[in-house]
């Protein structure tokens, strides 16, 4: 099945400054790329996903990037603030779209 | 107000004793899914459902059950629970098949003793 790596694990960054997550995967088959943040206590939440047809996608201080050929994608978070603290999640899913694989995870803490 | 519930939010219990972690939406979601969140191992899949009647396994499937009698449950069934299954347990739906947007519970906190 798919792999997906994710790094760093830990991540901390002065308010104001970008954040950069990045995530492999292992299928080239996988077309479909989700992050999810998740905040203490809840269960994780879609903050922006990108398709194997697009290069980029961007939603306010929120960008995801892929590169197909290199099978990585990223996520930036520009002008970070405090509540953007919180645990990141990519994900892979192939073409069936019937199982999600998630990266390990990224503890993201911005200090005001 | 959509959403995904799960139920209990915190259980302890002992080796060897069943246990059902009940989850449910309202928002007529044809896949569901479960997921086990375990420190530097992220989130992984140990079953989906695709409709009613129809499940399969995930990545660690190995000492759970589900069943998905109605579209809006899917309960997770630990027959015989074991310490190495104490972990955070996530429900997640979502309209169809992946490429959608997943939507998840708040967890269930599942210790094992």
């Amino acid at each position: 099945g798919e792999n997906v790596e994710q790094h760093p694990s830990t991540l901390s960054v002065q308010e104001g400054d970008s954040a950069v997550i990045k995530c492999t995967y292992s299928d080239s088959a996988s077309n479909y790329f989700p992050w999810y943040k998740q905040e203490l206590g809840k269960g994780p939440q879609l903050i922006i996903d990108i398709r194997s047809n697009v290069g980029e996608k961007k939603d306010q201080r929120i960008a995801v990037t892929l590169n197909k050929t290199a099978k990585h994608f990223s996520l930036h978070i520009t002008e970070t603030q405090p509540e953007d603290s919180a645990v990141y999640f990519c994900a892979a899913t192939p073409p069936e779209g019937n199982q999600f694989y998630f990266g390990t995870g990224t503890s993201l803490t911005v200090i005001p | 107000e959509a959403q995904v519930t799960q139920n209990p939010r915190y259980l302890i219990t002992v080796t060897g004793k069943k246990l059902t972690v009940t989850c449910s939406q309202n928002m007529n979601h044809e896949y569901m899914s479960w997921y086990r969140q375990d420190p530097g191992l992220g989130l992984r899949q140990i079953y989906y459902s695709m409709n009613v009647e129809v499940t399969d396994k995930g990545d660690v499937p190995e000492g759970y059950k589900v069943s998905r009698k109605e579209k809006r449950n899917f309960p997770l069934i630990l027959e015989s629970p074991s310490p190495n299954q104490t972990s955070l347990y996530f429900c997640a739906s979502s309209l169809s098949r992946g490429g959608d947007t997943q939507y998840f519970g708040p967890g269930t906190r599942l210790t094992v003793l």
